[in-house]
């Protein structure tokens, strides 16, 4: 019974061709999160979500869409995909401001060609 | 907003040794800081985590140390085993409000049978 699942785990598409990232948790957290992981590891915050009210909106391009249809969901659309954007994307979740630790999907792997 | 530099960015050990991450943060009232380890191909992993009101907790093998004054805590594993070979991430949340875990840029620990 996964916590946090993403879906696709791999994708890979061409340049300029839209794509979405789904994601779903069963923990009955209140706060879900997408995070870029670039060739580096290095972990970025891009987007939160509390209860459905986007709370953190960082420096990303606004090809990036994200939407929460409910609290337990969060999806992120991307439009007009540039090879820049290949990275692993993970969604996590927390309670609340999630100082009882974040739990993270298995990532999905975008590569742009 | 917050600011985590995690030393050193890569880290070899001989199995058996011990092994010492450290980080600093820049926002004093920071009060929560766990620690994610992340094996290649997979998804950051809580393995401990400690409260800005604790100066040390230990769990089996692992134990995390915080200094307040100095803004800066660490990672302690003993007895290294070459199954600790992973991407370990400090993070820190700011102070009241934020809903935003901040990540150092990851250590790689390579442990040598």
């Amino acid at each position: 019974d996964t916590a946090v699942s993403q879906t696709p785990k791999y994708l890979v598409t061409q340049m300029g061709n839209d794509k979405s990232i789904k994601c779903e948790q069963n923990l009955g957290h209140d706060t879900m999160y997408w995070y870029k992981q670039d060739s580096k590891k290095f972990l970025k915050i891009m987007f939160s979500y509390n209860n459905k009210e986007l709370i953190i909106n960082e420096t990303v391009p606004n090809r990036f869409s994200p939407k929460s249809p409910d609290k337990a969901h969060l999806n992120l659309h991307i439009n007009s995909l540039e090879l820049g954007d290949s990275a692993v994307y993970f969604c996590a979740s927390s309670q609340g401001r999630g100082n009882y630790g974040y739990t993270f999907g298995s990532g999905t792997r975008l590569t742009v060609v | 907003g917050e600011n985590v530099e995690q030393h050193p960015s890569t880290l070899s050990v001989q199995e058996g040794d011990s092994a010492v991450i450290k980080c600093t943060y820049s926002d004093s009232a920071s009060n929560y800081f766990p620690w994610y380890k992340q094996e290649l191909g997979k998804r950051p992993q809580l393995i401990i985590d400690i409260r800005s009101n604790v100066g040390e907790k230990k769990d089996q093998r692992i134990a995390v140390t915080l200094n307040k004054t100095a803004k800066h805590f660490s990672l302690h594993i003993t007895e290294t085993q070459p199954e600790d070979s992973a991407v370990y991430f400090c993070a820190a949340i700011p102070g009241a409000g934020s809903y935003q875990l901040t990540f150092g840029k990851g250590t790689k620990l390579s442990v040598i049978p």
